[in-house]
């Protein structure tokens, strides 16, 4: 079984400019979180999704925005890139959201470079 | 409001003797607790949980112990192996969240 693909795995922008991440989850799979990891922080939970909809987010700036298309994939946005937008971004995904038997798996990460 | 503590950023041990990770916590909601383990340009991987109705569970070398009144959980890996340097992360949730709460994480180093 596949796991969790994250693309691109590096990416480096600029100031200003804007982002798009992208997470594909296990099969069957149809929740998908994203967090953001910055060193001396951990994993800082940015927002779930669950058939297309948002069940919960974390506390980051509306420039941080997400999605889920109806084969579970997820996308999330960053707009206005500031340079403590640096960071690697991981996707975990799980079969209804965790708990229980229900184990969050995560992708390697997208690390972001903000110059 | 960091509601998830790991306050040792780092842990050295012999190969072969007991590595012990501390973890606090002051949410009483939180019912559900994993340990992850992370390696260098890899994602987190989980290692093993544990629900707040338990105050043990084990998984081969790997032990986790919750003291919910004390609002700590640890996690025991008996014996230590080289192969077990990595990041260790403890993480909380609260059912029906579906948010993850993470802490810091500690650095363990196991030393040949």
């Amino acid at each position: 079984k596949a796991g969790v693909t994250q693309t691109p795995r590096y990416l480096i922008k600029t100031r200003g400019q804007q982002v798009t991440l992208s997470c594909s989850p296990i099969s069957g799979h149809r929740s998908v979180s994203w967090y953001q990891q910055t060193p001396g922080q951990g994993l800082q939970f940015l927002f779930e999704y669950f058939s297309e909809t948002q069940r919960n987010k974390g506390n980051f700036p509306g420039r941080f925005s997400g999605r889920q298309f109806s084969n579970s994939r997820s996308e999330m946005n960053v707009s206005t890139l500031e340079l403590g937008d640096s960071a690697l971004y991981l996707c975990a995904s799980s079969l209804e959201g965790g708990g229980g038997t229900d184990t969050q798996y995560f992708g390697p990460g997208t690390r972001l470079t903000v110059l | 409001d960091q509601q998830v503590k790991q306050n040792s950023p780092s842990l050295s041990v012999q190969e072969g003797r007991i590595s012990i990770l501390n973890c606090d916590y002051t949410n009483s909601m939180f019912d559900y607790f994993l340990w992850y383990k992370k390696y260098p340009a890899e994602g987190p991987t989980f290692l093993i949980s544990i629900s707040s109705i338990k105050d043990k569970n084990e998984d081969g070398r790997f032990t986790v112990f919750l003291n919910k009144s004390a609002k700590h959980l640890s996690l025991h890996i008996v014996p230590s192996q080289p192969g077990d340097s990595a990041v260790y992360f403890c993480a909380a949730l609260t059912s029906g969240t579906y948010k993850y709460i993470f802490g810091t994480g500690t650095r363990l180093k196991v030393l040949a």
